[in-house]
């Protein structure tokens, strides 16, 4: 069954804890993203990676990182530096085709 | 990267097209259209893409005249299930694959 997973699919955060979601993609994609949604708005752009040990800032970065060690796989850590966590997070990969992206089902952050 | 200007929402009704503008006046030579659909706290889901003339697949068709500089999403015989939110986004491989989502279109099918 191909396509891309995130979890957890509901997460809480802590004052000051880091937390991390998971991307795992079997497509054999090169690119993966990772966005921000906001209630009634578009997707931003936190990050991107075109190839693997590689990543880009996308629009939004700031108090986020990333990692790319394997093709498969593109965690996004939101760190204690965000202080507005609270929104809906998407993880997509791309590279079949010119722009296409396939988007996972998401993760809900809240702050607790 | 090209900005897009959507319409914010439309109503329509159950068996009614629907046709979806967006404007990207800006749009590069080598950038692509795409259209997604998402529906809440769900993923976008990839529905159509072209680069000028006209698409067609088993779901929507896509119209682009012939100086790019818009789009029409076409929706034939919608059903309540296609309420959902419609984006409009332009970009190739050059600009890094970086796409911009705008606030796209909310589109409710009534009965």
């Amino acid at each position: 069954d191909g396509g891309i997973t995130q979890s957890p699919k509901y997460l809480f955060r802590k004052e000051g804890q880091n937390v991390t979601l998971s991307c795992e993609q079997n497509l054999n994609h090169d690119a993966m993203y990772w966005y921000r949604q906001d209630p009634g708005q578009g997707l931003r752009l936190i990050y991107y990676s075109q190839i693997v040990n590689d990543f880009q800032k996308g629009d939004i970065a700031e108090g986020y990182s990333v990692s790319r060690e394997k093709k498969e796989s593109f965690p996004l850590t939101v760190t204690s530096a965000q202080k507005n966590p609270t929104a809906f997070y998407l993880c997509a990969s791309g590279g079949d085709s010119e722009n296409i992206q396939y988007f996972g089902a998401g993760t809900r952050l809240s702050v607790l | 990267l090209a900005k897009t200007t959507q319409p914010i929402s439309m109503d329509s009704y159950e068996g009614q097209e629907v046709n979806i503008t967006c404007s990207h006046n800006n749009i590069a030579t080598n950038d692509y259209i795409t259209w997604y659909q998402q529906f809440p706290s769900q993923g976008p889901r990839f529905i159509i893409q072209g680069y000028k003339t006209k698409v067609t697949n088993e779901v929507a068709s896509l119209f682009i005249p012939a100086d790019r500089k818009s789009s029409t999403l076409s929706l034939p015989r919608v059903s309540l299930s296609d309420t959902a939110v419609y984006y409009c986004l332009v970009g190739g491989w050059n600009a890094g694959n970086m796409l911009t989502f705008g606030g796209g279109t909310r589109l409710m099918v009534k009965p």
